[in-house]
């Protein structure tokens, strides 16, 4: 089974900090995701890539960046982060779009 | 508009009693699947369904495409059956991106 791993899996920033989310998969799927998860709202695309040094544009991109490094590594950056960001952020990769391997999420507060 | 809904958004029942979950959804998609999450943690895929019936252990989804709504039933519900399930699919206009439903979240009792 793939595995996804995120790091970190909590943090707390305050208003204009930097902020930096990492993803790894390691059964080298070509498609790697960042969503975010609000009450009411469900999960929502953020960015996504389909392969090293590829970005797409999500449904909610603004305030965020992305990079994927390599075909294991993609990283969520915010870069001055606000309180509209606290979430639940997760990282999914997948080969289809139909098979997607969820990581176990990280909670981002911004204070 | 909310191109994917399910109903209903909540859900209580006793153990051992079925549960019946909807989604209904306004793209034309062909790739429909459930997930299943426990609060706060990671996404789980429980069941690929582009059309028919198809069923793993207790859980059985039923998917129309014409009719454009799917349906997860879970039989002889379980405390640990607890949690989010969200309904998800392809969308019609890019084919991998994936649109989830704000879920239904089940609370079994004992």
């Amino acid at each position: 089974e793939a595995a996804v791993t995120q790091s970190p899996r909590n943090k707390v920033t305050v208003t204009g900090g930097n902020v930096t989310l990492s993803c790894r998969q390691t059964n080298s799927h070509n498609y790697m995701y960042w969503y975010r998860q609000d009450t009411g709202h469900g999960l929502r695309l953020i960015h996504y890539s389909y392969g090293a040094g590829n970005l797409q544009i999500g449904d909610v991109p603004d305030g965020y960046k992305a990079t994927r490094t390599t075909q294991e590594d993609f990283f969520l950056l915010l870069e001055l982060a606000s309180p509209s960001q606290t979430s639940l952020y997760f990282c999914a990769s997948s080969e289809t779009n139909y098979e997607q391997y969820f990581g176990p999420g990280t909670r981002l507060t911004v204070l | 508009e909310q191109q994917v809904q399910q109903s209903p958004a909540s859900l209580v029942l006793q153990e051992a009693e079925n549960a019946e979950l909807q989604c209904s959804f306004s793209i034309f998609t062909n790739q429909v699947q459930w997930f299943y999450q426990r609060p706060g943690g990671r996404l789980v895929s429980l069941l690929y369904n582009p059309s028919g019936t198809k069923q793993s252990g207790r859980l059985t989804s039923t998917t129309v495409i014409k009719e454009r709504r799917s349906s997860l039933h879970i039989s002889s519900s379980q405390i640990t059956d607890s949690g989010t399930y969200l309904c998800a699919m392809e969308d019609d206009t890019n084919a991998y991106k994936v649109i989830f439903g704000k879920g239904t979240h089940l609370h079994v009792l004992p």
